[in-house]
């Protein structure tokens, strides 16, 4: 079956531009989606589709892919941003999805 | 703003049958998609399963074998059972709704706070 991979961790000063990326096959059809998830809470899904965010967002959160990569980019990125996300993408299956392993991000 | 509440026994004997709820509210489970996944202690997302509100049903295969998933359209909430649990079974267990954007792509838009289970003699 098909798998997607996140880097581990990724830090980024305050006030930078941060990309956290997500790659796997299935990535070459499909558009992810991104979670965030802070200590304690549920995953909150910040960016989905080709690049669209839930109400609520803010706009320094965007989407975008090439080939088999996806990322997550926080233009901007401030301290409330500190957390875990994670990238979910479908599988070749019709309802099968998979997330990536999940990237921690330290905002310095 | 769709609302869900995961319910269920915290604690459950290895080799013992793992049965979780999820409560509905402001939403029908007669519409949507529906699904179950889980974060072990200090680890990434899995997801579970799914179940459509017309019952149609598609598990991960690593759990395929082990795990039903079910609706209840009178109570509004839909189920989980885990047969044969052990210690790797031990994880938060989020119950959450799927939605697809214009494109066709799944995401979760909407997810329960979560439940520990503890997997422990």
């Amino acid at each position: 079956s098909s798998e997607v991979t996140q880097d581990p961790a990724v830090s980024v000063a305050l006030g930078q531009t941060v990309e956290i990326t997500c790659r796997g096959d299935s990535l070459r059809r499909h558009y992810a989606s991104w979670y965030q998830q802070k200590p304690g809470q549920a995953p909150l899904v910040v960016v989905y589709g080709k690049n669209s965010r839930p109400s609520g967002i803010p706009d320094r959160f965007s989407g975008s892919g090439s080939g088999n990569t996806a990322s997550l980019t926080i233009t901007g990125a401030q301290a409330e941003d500190e957390a875990d996300y994670y990238c979910l993408s479908r599988d070749n299956r019709n309802f099968y999805v998979l997330f990536g392993g999940g990237t921690k991000l330290t905002v310095l | 703003q769709v609302q869900l509440q995961e319910s269920g026994p915290g604690l459950v004997k290895p080799s013992e049958t793992l049965s979780l709820t999820c409560s509905v509210t402001d939403a029908s489970v007669s519409s949507d998609y529906w699904s179950w996944i889980r974060q072990p202690p200090g680890k990434g997302l899995e997801w579970i399963a799914y179940i459509s509100y017309s019952g149609s049903t598609d598990y991960n295969p690593s759990l395929e074998s082990r795990v039903t998933i079910s609706l209840d359209t009178s109570k509004n909430h839909f189920s989980l059972i885990l047969s044969s649990v052990t210690a790797a079974d031990t994880a938060v267990y989020y119950c959450a709704r799927r939605v697809w954007d214009t494109s066709g792509e799944p995401y979760f838009d909407s997810w329960g706070q979560g439940t520990l289970v503890t997997v422990s003699s």
